[in-house]
């Protein structure tokens, strides 16, 4: 069956602009995740959704970061006013409601801020 | 501090050696997963684990709970195999995993 998507793979972007970023879930997946790897870092936290309950955002880096999670379903991640810290890959994951601890993960979006 | 700590961070293998990595965290938790990235980014989770041991094909995973502890091992290491090993864990009653910084493996023909 299809896994997790995202979209675009690659994106190259100047210093100031904003981007999009976006992940289709596994169909029937309530949870979804956002999660980031800089260069030589580990991946961390950004922001979690569980069905139509407020999104947990404790892991946003800044005011900057934000992401919507429309019908239950697709989540865009957008930054605002990019940086060039904000090269990353960003990566999605999502989940069966009551099995979070089975994350199936997105291919990522390669974010390339120059 | 992380968390989740991994070792050895690089490893350079002949290939049909016997691997291991290692992952020791610091708090309860309710699953593990063993997660492989190969260059280009994708991730695979490759186990998930909240006790004891599982194996598919070459590779098997090992967890001791009461240790915080968690091990991979690839028998008959194949070039295929090269990749970044990532362990992460689900702390109890949390949301959210925690990442170790990976294990880069580069196995030589």
């Amino acid at each position: 069956g299809a896994g997790v998507s995202q979209s675009p793979s690659n994106k190259v972007t100047e210093k100031g602009k904003d981007v999009e970023l976006r992940c289709d879930p596994i169909s029937g997946h309530t949870a979804l995740y956002w999660y980031r790897q800089s260069l030589g870092q580990g991946l961390e936290f950004l922001i979690y959704f569980q069905g139509n309950s407020a999104p947990d955002k404790s892991g946003l880096p800044s005011d900057r970061f934000s992401a919507e999670r429309t019908g239950g379903s697709v989540s865009t991640l957008t930054i605002q006013r990019t940086q060039q810290e904000d090269s990353a890959v960003y990566l999605c994951a999502s989940s069966l409601r009551d099995k979070i601890y089975e994350q199936y993960f997105g291919p990522g979006t390669r974010l390339t801020v120059t | 501090k992380n968390e989740v700590e991994q070792s050895p961070q690089n490893l350079t293998a002949q290939e049909g050696e016997f691997i291991t990595i290692n992952c020791s965290y610091s708090v309860g938790i309710s699953a593990l997963h063993w997660l492989q990235q190969h260059p280009g980014g994708g991730i695979v989770s490759l186990f998930m684990l909240s006790s004891g041991k599982k194996k598919h094909g070459r590779l098997i995973a090992t967890i001791n709970i009461q240790e915080k502890h968690s091990s991979l091992h690839i028998t008959a290491s194949h070039p295929r195999d090269s990749a970044v090993y990532i362990c992460a864990v689900l702390p109890l009653g949390g949301n959210q995993f925690y990442f170790g910084t990976g294990t880069s493996l580069t196995v030589i023909p």
